[in-house]
């Protein structure tokens, strides 16, 4: 019953380290995200994937790199942390084909406050 | 693209009370989705409720409901006998049917809850 599970919760980075954000889910979905959350900007799309070795951009992709070897696991990779990447991020999936699994709702980890120094 | 736009960043209603939240969106597509999320203090992302483009009947879930206004691209949400456990953002989201590029967010409302 875990659903989408992210980890870490917290993490505070200097500027210019690298670090890697986990998402898993135990739901075989086809579609996986990843959303950053800033306050009075609600939550935009960063990168996204429909299966595994398939990924595309989303609205602010810039200094993120995402891959998807398994179903299971989205992880979100920054490779060079600025305080502009200070944020929650969110990993959220669903399943894509077929009309009676596809609700359109994507189920949502718990998020992961970021924080850039 | 689409958009969302939620034009009450903060809303405050007396518990028990009724209190309607807007939100509109501009799209090209004929069919897709709309959802309400709510996000406690947790931060976790709730789904409140969910309407179908195709489906003119407005949706319901207990004390949530919504008015779809599909020519006006309305989507308002209504929450009946408010509950000091609805305070929370909430945010009004499109998605177009087998959309892979995900949900478009609106900025989100701050709803209070004063008892």
């Amino acid at each position: 019953n875990a659903g989408v599970t992210q980890t870490p919760k917290f993490q505070v980075l200097k500027t210019g380290q690298s670090m890697t954000l986990q998402c898993a889910q135990d739901m075989n979905h086809e579609y996986m995200s990843w959303y950053r959350q800033d306050p009075g900007m609600g939550l935009r799309l960063i990168h996204y994937s429909v299966g595994a070795g398939i990924t595309d951009q989303g609205e602010v992709p810039n200094g993120y790199n995402v891959s998807r070897s398994t179903t299971e696991d989205f992880p979100l990779r920054l490779l060079s942390a600025a305080p502009s990447q200070t944020s929650v991020y969110f990993c959220a999936s669903s399943p894509l084909g077929g009309e009676y699994i596809f609700s359109g709702e994507l189920f949502f980890g718990e998020g992961s406050r970021l924080t850039v120094l | 693209a689409q958009t969302v736009t939620q034009s009450q960043p903060e809303m405050s209603v007396q518990e028990a009370e009724t209190v309607t939240l807007s939100c509109t969106y501009d799209t090209s597509e004929s069919d897709y989705y709309l959802f309400w999320y709510k996000q406690p203090p947790s931060r976790q992302m709730i789904l409140v409720i969910r309407q179908e483009a195709y489906k003119q009947q407005n949706a319901t879930e207990n004390r949530f409901s919504v008015n779809f206004q599909k020519a006006a691209k309305s989507f308002s949400l209504k929450i009946s006998d408010s509950q000091l456990g609805d305070a929370a953002m909430y945010f009004c989201a499109y998605r177009r049917r087998g959309g892979a590029d995900g949900l478009t967010f609106g900025k989100g409302t701050h709803l209070i809850i004063q008892p």
